[in-house]
């Protein structure tokens, strides 16, 4: 397996301000993802973090109010950006451990916005 | 963006029951995934499958890769009041764009010591 650490692991901001969300993988991975999970509910893909280049967004969202990097192949940030209430959710960072068609989790983000 | 159809949505057992949830969908997977997730947690990977008609266990969890691909089941045996969580399926395709989990909508398992 590949074991993924996500910092900070949560949050509490005001409206207006932006977050920075971490995530480390300790062995070689080829893909890495980042994900939503609102309350109660299942996980939305936001955006595939390629290395070295721009993300490959998913509909409903965009680079201005989620940029992402992700400057080598196992280190990606993602960060949300003039949050606003509705931006109150889990963040999950994902990545394919290299060889397999496997897809592994960090421990997750739980970010608040007041 | 498209969603699994699992099923339950939620359970309610007593520990020492057996337990089964399933995926469904209207288009063929490659790989299947079942994923756990307890609360303020990641989803913790079970079981992959890969192979249409794979049968794969996991201690005392089973899951099968339909063979008609659009289908997986997950079963537990003699649940244990751990097993408590959220258990999701994920479907991906293989080739090109088709790199993308789709996951089901999740499955909350509560088991009464």
């Amino acid at each position: 397996s590949a074991v993924i650490s996500q910092k900070p692991s949560r949050d509490i901001c005001q409206r207006g301000t932006s977050l920075t969300i971490q995530c480390q993988v300790d062995s070689q991975v080829t893909m890495m993802f980042w994900y939503r999970q609102q309350p109660g509910q299942s996980l939305t893909l936001i955006a595939t973090a390629n290395q070295g280049s721009e993300a490959t967004y998913e509909s409903g969202f965009v680079i201005d109010k989620f940029p992402i990097s992700r400057p080598n192949l196992t280190f990606s940030t993602l960060t949300v950006s003039n949050m606003s209430p509705e931006d109150s959710s889990i963040y999950l960072c994902s990545a394919d451990r290299i060889g397999t068609d496997t897809q592994y989790f960090g421990p997750g983000t739980r970010l608040t916005v007041l | 963006g498209q969603q699994l159809n699992q099923s339950p949505q939620s359970m309610f057992i007593q520990e020492g029951e057996d337990v089964s949830m399933n995926c469904t969908s209207s288009s063929i997977f490659n790989t299947w995934l079942w994923y756990k997730q307890d609360p303020g947690e990641g989803p913790v990977l079970l079981i992959a499958l890969y192979k249409a008609g794979e049968l794969t266990s996991n201690g005392r969890l089973t899951a099968q890769f339909g063979i008609t691909r659009k289908d997986s089941f997950l079963n537990i045996s003699a649940s244990i009041p751990s097993d408590v969580g959220i258990y999701f399926c994920a479907g991906r395709r293989s080739g090109g764009s088709n790199y993308k989990l789709t996951f089901g909508k999740g499955t909350l398992l509560t088991v009464n010591p």
